[in-house]
């Protein structure tokens, strides 16, 4: 069956500081990945999404950027976190043409 | 400009009543829906789905409405249980869109026992 590996659960993170998010699925080949991150009293907002290895569509201009540097594995980074970049950031999965997308157990991130 | 709309951010119903959560979209491209369910420091879980070309689908508990004139949906559980309290999610997605979903900002459940 296929699982989803994200990490670490929460992080603190000061102003100016760099950021790496990583999630792993197991189980799948050539799933599209994404990230969406949950503001405090807002909705899941898609940030990027990636087809295949090194494919990255960003969704909104932000401070933040995706890499997939293998088939299964998706990163989120910052080189210099603001804050407000705090959040719950979430990776999830999907399979081909499916709609239906898998996530993980996500990223409490708070910039202090 | 909020394409998935959950008016109303909490429900409160009693244990073995029926829960009834709504959503609207404006987007007419929208062409399938799906609810998540996600409880407190957790990723969402799916829940049920429906394809535009359906008006109803159903699984165990969990029934979803669609009506496209209205471009509104809804979630009925029933009967509802106190572990059904969570944060309920409507998402939108259309064909073609790499099954990028769009949210709404969720509902929160509460079940009294």
């Amino acid at each position: 069956s296929q699982t989803i590996h994200q990490w670490p659960a929460t992080l603190v993170q000061p102003v100016g500081s760099p950021l790496s998010l990583e999630c792993t699925v197991e189980g799948t080949s050539n799933p599209n990945l994404y990230w969406y991150r949950q503001a405090a009293g807002r909705g899941l907002q898609l940030l990027f999404y990636s087809v295949g290895i090194g494919q990255i569509s960003s969704e909104v201009p932000q401070n933040l950027s995706a890499s997939r540097p293998q088939d299964r594995q998706f990163i989120l980074s910052s080189k210099k976190l603001l804050l407000s970049d705090s959040g719950f950031y979430l990776c999830a999965w999907s399979v081909g043409w499916s709609t239906e997308a898998f996530f993980g157990q996500g990223t409490r991130l708070t910039v202090v | 400009d909020q394409q998935v709309k959950q008016n109303s951010p909490s429900l409160s119903v009693q244990e073995g009543r029926i829960s009834i959560l709504n959503c609207d979209y404006t987007n007419s491209m929208f062409d399938y829906f799906l609810w998540y369910k996600k409880y407190p420091a957790e990723g969402p879980t799916f829940l049920i789905s429906i394809s535009s070309i359906k008006d109803k689908n159903e699984d165990g508990r969990f029934t979803v409405f669609l009506n496209k004139s209205a471009k509104h949906l809804s979630l009925h559980i029933v009967p509802s249980q106190p572990g059904d309290s969570a944060v309920y999610f409507c998402a939108a997605s259309y064909t073609g869109a790499n099954s990028k979903l769009t949210f709404g900002k969720g509902i929160t459940l509460s079940v009294r026992p």
